[in-house]
């Protein structure tokens, strides 16, 4: 098992810019979830799929962040337009039957906004 | 969710046992309690959890007092491989969001 797949490792763009992150979760995980993590504000929970169905994105900071997930292996975050607040490690990771077991965490991706 | 405190750091000598405490006093009766650990610039790793039972996997031991307002993770023989950051989350069972604090970062010293 090759684990929770993110891509790209890095990416450096400039404000303004449209960023997107990919996740491809473990085969059979129904699951998916999305983190940002900062110096200043720590680990924050983005948004949450269940069965490729967005349950809550409550954690989404703005109108500018969009989440997909259009089938069991794969999702994408999308930043756009991007800015250098949105500087961060995004990690995406999956789980089965959530309410028993730990997650898996990709191993993010470090995007930077110059 | 139930809201955890940590100390913010912690030392330890290899070879000896880490305990890290967590205090959950709000927890009600359906949370577990999880933990977690991130290793500089990887993405969290579960350890373990538990309800109101002491747990024990082939990474460390679960400990949970009768009241359950706290716990204390136990890496029984600390290496060097095992600095990171540690969270306790408390989680309402058959939910799905796992809300991470600020964690107790370990060092382990030669």
């Amino acid at each position: 098992d090759a684990g929770v797949i993110q891509s790209p490792r890095h990416e450096v763009t400039e404000m303004g810019q449209e960023v997107t992150l990919r996740c491809k979760p473990i085969s059979g995980h129904d699951y998916l979830f999305w983190y940002r993590q900062t110096m200043m504000r720590g680990l924050e929970l983005l948004i949450y799929f269940n069965n490729n169905v967005p349950i809550d994105d409550s954690g989404m900071p703005e109108d500018r962040f969009s989440a997909k997930m259009p089938n069991a292996s794969f999702s994408t975050l999308k930043i756009q337009p991007s800015e250098p607040r949105d500087s961060a490690v995004y990690f995406c990771a999956s789980s089965w039957r959530a309410s028993n077991y730990g997650y898996t965490f990709g191993s993010g991706t470090r995007l930077t906004v110059v | 969710d139930a809201k955890t405190t940590q100390p913010t750091s912690m030392d330890c000598a290899e070879g000896r046992a880490a305990n890290l405490p967590c205090n959950h006093s709000t927890i009600s009766g359906n949370e577990y309690v999880y933990w977690y650990r991130q290793i500089h610039s990887q993405g969290p790793q579960y350890i373990i959890h538990g309800l109101k039972n002491n747990e024990t996997n082939e990474m460390a031991s679960l400990i949970i007092t009768e009241d359950r307002k706290s716990s204390t993770l136990i890496l029984p023989h600390a290496t060097l491989r095992d600095t990171a950051v540690y969270y306790c989350i408390v989680r309402v069972a058959n939910t799905d969001k796992l809300i991470f604090g600020t964690g107790t970062r370990l060092q382990v010293f030669p």
